[in-house]
């Protein structure tokens, strides 16, 4: 079975500051990967995926996630923050053939403005 | 598109009745996911579907819990009888089969059982 680690449950930023936030998975197989993203109140949304060929996708609102093989990671990354991120952030990997995501706990970004 | 729709949005019960929430997946979606987020176990996936037919309920917590999809645009979550520890926000989500795990997410019912 496949498992999602995130790395930090919360991170705290002030407006322009870079973001990345970890995500590892472990299986042995070929993954499709996701972040999703949940606004207050709110339902989850999907930020970006990656299913194939370039390792470095770009989703909405300019968010951005390396997929690193070698290293079973797929990273988020935002090179300037804003106070609208505010938000819970889930990595989700999805085994090839089969129909589930498994999430990651979350992490909460708080971005001060 | 409507999206996902789920209802109630809320729905606040005592501890013992029934609860029924329900779920309409986007048109053309063949499978169909019920999940349950708490701030202590985070999203977990209690039971899915394709093409209307349970394929994995595994994540359900117990017998008090039962899903239903008598047709493609249907759902229900049924909790007989609700516990407080039940108090959780529930999301369905669906996809096509053909969409590589990609799911969208209704808006959710958060339910609180007193």
């Amino acid at each position: 079975a496949q498992s999602v680690s995130q790395h930090n449950h919360h991170v705290i930023l002030s407006e322009a500051a870079s973001l990345e936030l970890g995500c590892n998975y472990s299986y042995g197989g070929t993954v499709n990967l996701f972040w999703y993203v949940q606004y207050p109140g709110q339902h989850l949304q999907l930020l970006l995926k990656y299913f194939s060929g370039d390792p470095l996708v770009k989703g909405i609102k300019g968010f951005e996630a390396e997929f690193i093989k070698s290293k079973f990671s797929f990273n988020l990354r935002k090179p300037s923050v804003q106070w609208s991120d505010t938000a819970e952030y889930f990595c989700a990997v999805n085994a090839r053939g089969y129909s589930t995501l498994t999430f990651g706990k979350g992490t909460m970004l708080l971005v001060s403005p | 598109d409507a999206g996902v729709i789920q209802s109630p949005r809320h729905e606040v019960t005592e501890m013992g009745q029934e609860v029924t929430l329900r779920c309409k997946p986007i048109s053309g979606h063949n499978s169909l996911f019920w999940y349950r987020q708490t701030m202590m176990r985070g999203l977990e996936l209690l039971i899915y579907f394709n093409n209307n037919v349970p394929i994995d309920d595994s994540g359900m917590p117990e017998d008090r819990f039962s899903a239903k999809m008598p047709n493609a645009s249907f759902s229900t979550l049924k909790i007989q009888p609700s516990e407080p520890r039940d108090s959780a926000v529930y999301f369905c989500a669906s996809s096509r089969r053909t969409q590589r795990g990609e799911q969208y997410f209704g808006p959710g019912t958060r339910l609180t059982v007193t």
